[in-house]
């Protein structure tokens, strides 16, 4: 069974403090890797997708790394609108249809 | 603004009591994804519709079932509720069967009591 797991649960950083946001992943074969942002009170927001060991995307103070069995969400010096939580989720090559597993998230706190 | 929809935004309902969850997709969206989400936790995967028909489910009883219509509006009906059904339900719509280019709605947040 797909595992995703993400840590740490929270993290209160000062604004300019950079940090990394971890997601460990067990699946038979990945087809892809997902980052979203969740705003309270609303939907997640798609970030970043990740297919083979090695690919490093970036949008703005954001950039996601993958290995074999995790990826990293570096954040480079934050600013308080960053403040949200951040989901990992992976999607495997697997038979019978598609299926998409997330984590729990990081709960991500950036303070003036 | 995601262009997708969801209703009711609030709902209560009493165990073993059935609901039905609307979800409209932005135009030419061919493809719905629902997921659960309970309080502090991830979205849970339930299952996903192309063009009308079920393309793949996730760990969820048979009582929750779906239905997409080619108007471009889904539902998600659950019988039989149980106190574990409480939660955010969540869907996304995306053009093709992939995740990335999917988005979300708001939710319907689901009360059962």
């Amino acid at each position: 069974e797909d595992q995703v797991t993400q840590s740490p649960e929270a993290l209160r950083l000062q604004e300019g403090e950079s940090s990394s946001l971890n997601c460990s992943y067990t699946v038979s074969g990945l087809r892809g890797l997902f980052w979203y942002r969740q705003d309270p009170g609303k939907g997640p927001e798609f970030l970043f997708t990740l297919y083979s060991a090695g690919e490093e995307k970036e949008k703005e103070r954001l950039k996601a790394t993958l290995t074999k069995k995790e990826s990293f969400l570096h954040i480079t010096a934050p600013k308080p609108e960053d403040s949200a939580t951040y989901l990992c989720a992976v999607q495997a090559l697997t038979g019978g249809g598609n299926k998409l597993t997330f984590g729990t998230g990081t709960q991500l706190k950036v303070e003036l | 603004e995601t262009g997708v929809t969801q209703s009711p935004t609030h709902l209560i309902k009493t165990r073993g009591q059935q609901v039905t969850l609307r979800c409209s997709s932005q135009s030419g969206h061919n493809t719905v994804s629902w997921y659960q989400q309970a309080l502090g936790q991830g979205p849970q995967f339930i299952f996903q519709y192309y063009r009308e028909e079920e393309n793949g489910r996730g760990n969820f009883p048979p009582r929750f079932s779906g239905l997409q219509f080619p108007n471009y509006s889904s539902e998600l009906n659950v019988n039989a509720l149980e106190l574990d059904d409480s939660a955010l339900y969540l869907c996304a719509s995306s053009p093709g069967v992939d995740f990335e280019t999917q988005y979300f709605g708001p939710g319907t947040r689901l009360l059962v009591l």
